[in-house]
């Protein structure tokens, strides 16, 4: 059964950074593209960014380029992203969400599983 | 970016009854359209890809249709657990964009 499981939210200020991770497991991570979708609170959904199987390539919104940093690490079937800069705008609840291949090539970037969330505040 | 524009913003249905959501894109998206389901405190759940094709698991009542810049979510009869938001996602350019949503509420 596929499980994903964020962590790493929290209260922070304007300017701070913070951590998320998300771990996965009932499926084989190192195979399949991943992303961060976020929503606000009462509202819609907001993809974030993407990341290859391998990573070999990453893709940001551009609302976080510059600001956030996308990783992952196969060995340990985890997820990450690095919010640096955090401003009001940036609070919501993220969610990782995992795709259908190694990589999203047109016509399978959709997303089947989902993770429960982590809510990040920003807020003085 | 690709606008993704849902309308009504709120659909107020009877159980039992024909739900239709609509979705248009600012640009041809062909049939690279998902549809997601999303109930309060929850995550969105994959209803629809292709414009069309029911995700594994997903009843029949759901039915998705269209393509290119103009797409329909149809719930042909409404069952209690249907109420929620319904998010449409095209995956045709980068940056992937969502619709802002349909709220299907109680009538």
């Amino acid at each position: 059964q596929v499980q994903l499981v964020e962590s790493g939210g929290g209260l922070v200020k304007p300017g701070g950074s913070l951590r998320l991770s998300c771990a996965a497991s009932g499926f084989s991570f190192s195979d399949y593209y991943m992303s961060w979708i976020r929503q606000a609170p009462g509202k819609g959904l907001e993809w974030v960014s993407y990341i290859s199987s391998s990573d070999s390539t990453i893709y940001y919104a551009d609302s976080v380029k510059g600001r956030f940093t996308i990783s992952r690490d196969n060995a340990k079937n985890s997820l990450y992203l690095q919010m640096n800069s955090l401003r009001a705008e940036d609070t919501a609840v993220y969610y990782c969400a995992r795709g259908l291949a190694r990589h999203c090539s047109g016509s399978n970037c959709y997303f089947l599983s989902w993770g429960q969330g982590t809510l990040v505040t920003v807020s003085s | 970016e690709i606008v993704m524009t849902q309308s009504p913003a709120t659909l107020s249905v009877s159980p039992g009854e024909r739900a239709t959501l609509s979705c248009r894109a600012s640009q041809s998206v062909s049939s690279n359209l998902a549809w997601y389901q999303q109930k309060p405190g929850q995550a969105p759940r994959l209803l629809i890809y292709g414009a069309s094709t029911r995700a594994t698991g997903i009843p029949a009542r759901f039915g998705g249709s269209g393509s290119g810049t103009e797409f329909t979510l149809t719930i042909s009869s409404l069952q209690s657990e249907d109420f929620a938001d319904y998010y449409c996602q095209q995956y045709n350019n980068w940056p992937l964009t969502f619709g802002g949503g349909t709220k299907v509420e109680i009538k």
